[in-house]
């Protein structure tokens, strides 16, 4: 099974800040990696996915990139909607696994 | 717009059997591909199953395989998941989702299951 880590854990910034959110995998998942936003109680979100492609209606703040082994998530521009935690997930091969996930907190 | 609605979940003794449904609407439901991801309550995002477009084919985790069955009628644009031998580790909200290239790009709202005498 492949392995997703994400760093940090949990991260606090202000509004305005630049942010970005690492993932890596235990072995080579090409480009086929996805980012999700989720809120307390609610669904994730698809954010990003083939590791930098923007889903349709997502701010632009939002951006990814890396390949094979490591990736990263950027939020350009933290704004106070973007307080949430983000995962990523990559769709390699079965079975398909996430991150842990990365809180981001208000600083 | 895609909507997607879970039901079935609810209170279980370990050892149990439920049947999760997801009703869904707002796309062409026989071209893709559906999964179900679950969450235990205050931990991260686990992916459970997911089955082909035509229901010829069903993956699963590790952890469910051999006690989830997944299946989906194309005709009534529903998924099913019918989950046995339920353990206190089965606790969690599962999630119906649309998987397109098995990424997940809508989600329902959840159902939740929890095991427990």
């Amino acid at each position: 099974d492949i392995q997703m880590t994400q760093s940090p854990s949990t991260l606090s910034a202000s509004v305005g800040d630049r942010v970005t959110i690492t993932c890596r995998a235990s072995q080579s998942v090409s480009n086929w990696l996805a980012w999700y936003q989720q809120k307390p109680g609610k669904a994730p979100k698809l954010l990003i996915y083939k590791a930098s492609s923007l889903q349709s209606a997502v701010p632009s703040r939002f951006s990814g990139s890396g390949s094979g082994t490591e990736f990263t998530l950027t939020i350009s521009s933290l704004q106070s909607d973007d307080f949430a935690t983000y995962y990523c997930q990559q769709y390699n091969s079965y079975p398909l696994t996430f991150g842990g996930g990365t809180k981001v907190e208000i600083k | 717009e895609v909507q997607l609605l879970e039901s079935g979940g609810g209170l279980v003794q370990p050892g149990g059997s439920l049947r999760l449904s997801c009703a869904a609407s707002g796309f062409t439901f026989s071209s893709y591909a559906m999964s179900w991801v679950r969450q235990a309550p205050g931990k991260g995002l686990e992916w459970v199953s997911i089955v082909t477009h035509n229901g010829d084919r069903a993956y699963y985790a590790d952890s469910v395989k051999g006690r989830f069955t997944l299946s989906r009628d194309n005709s009534k644009n529903t998924l099913s998941l019918q989950v046995n031998s339920l353990r206190a580790d089965d606790t969690a909200v599962y999630y119906c989702a649309k998987s397109g290239a098995n990424y997940f790009d809508s989600w329902g709202q959840g159902t939740l299951v929890t095991v427990s005498s």
